[in-house]
């Protein structure tokens, strides 16, 4: 059974603060994904990384994909209250599933 | 991306009844998957919606509990039946993008049974 490991579980910053969310595995999946999730509402697709080594940014929040492709981490920089919600890390093993990460839950405090 | 809307966005319901949740799709699309989110946990499988044959369930999901039909390649609903508190959740419909990497997913059912 493939496992994805986030890190940290739980994260509560200042505004303003850089902070750096991990995505584990010991398996090697096709593509990773990124999701953030508000209260009450569905997960919303941030990035899909695909390549090993691959860095995508989107505004403030910057993606890195490992070069084995087991691994992921997202770094937002100066972060805001609205980027408070769940990020999920998904990988797709091959077209045979998906894996969802627990999740890291983040606060950014005015 | 798939514009994926869900109907109820939220419910309380009563122990012992049965709901459906119905997911429309704004195009076609091959994979549909529904999944559960009980509170503050991340997402679990519940099965994959074929279209014309029976749902592929994962381990732990039976058809019994949560019968689901997908007529079309746009629509597929969810029954949660004979709920109990346990399965006070957030209901999940997603779909597959075209090259199958990433999936996107409605907003969510909301169920609270009491």
């Amino acid at each position: 059974t493939q496992l994805l490991e986030q890190s940290p579980q739980f994260l509560s910053i200042q505004e303003g603060e850089n902070l750096t969310v991990y995505c584990n595995s010991s398996s090697v999946f096709s593509s990773l994904q990124w999701y953030r999730q508000e209260p009450g509402e569905g997960p919303v697709l941030l990035v899909t990384v695909v390549t090993g080594g691959e860095v995508k940014k989107l505004k403030r929040l910057t993606f890195q994909f490992g070069d084995a492709r087991k691994d992921s981490s997202l770094h937002i920089t100066a972060a805001q209250p609205g980027d408070t919600g769940l990020y999920l890390c998904a990988a797709d093993n091959y077209g045979q599933n998906f894996v969802f990460g627990p999740g890291t839950r983040l606060s950014v405090l005015p | 991306s798939a514009v994926i809307s869900q109907k109820p966005s939220r419910d309380i319901c009563q122990r012992g009844t049965s709901l459906t949740i119905q997911c429309q799709v704004d195009s076609q699309v091959t994979m549909m998957f529904w999944y559960r989110q009980q509170p503050g946990q991340s997402l679990t499988l519940i099965a994959t919606a074929n279209q014309g044959s029976e749902a592929t369930y994962e381990s732990g999901f039976v058809i019994d509990k949560f019968p689901i039909s997908r007529p079309n390649l746009t629509f597929s609903t969810l029954t949660v039946s004979n709920m109990s508190p346990e399965d006070s959740s957030i209901y999940l419909c997603s779909v597959s993008a075209p090259g199958g990497n990433t999936i996107y997913f409605g907003e969510g059912s909301w169920l609270t049974v009491v």
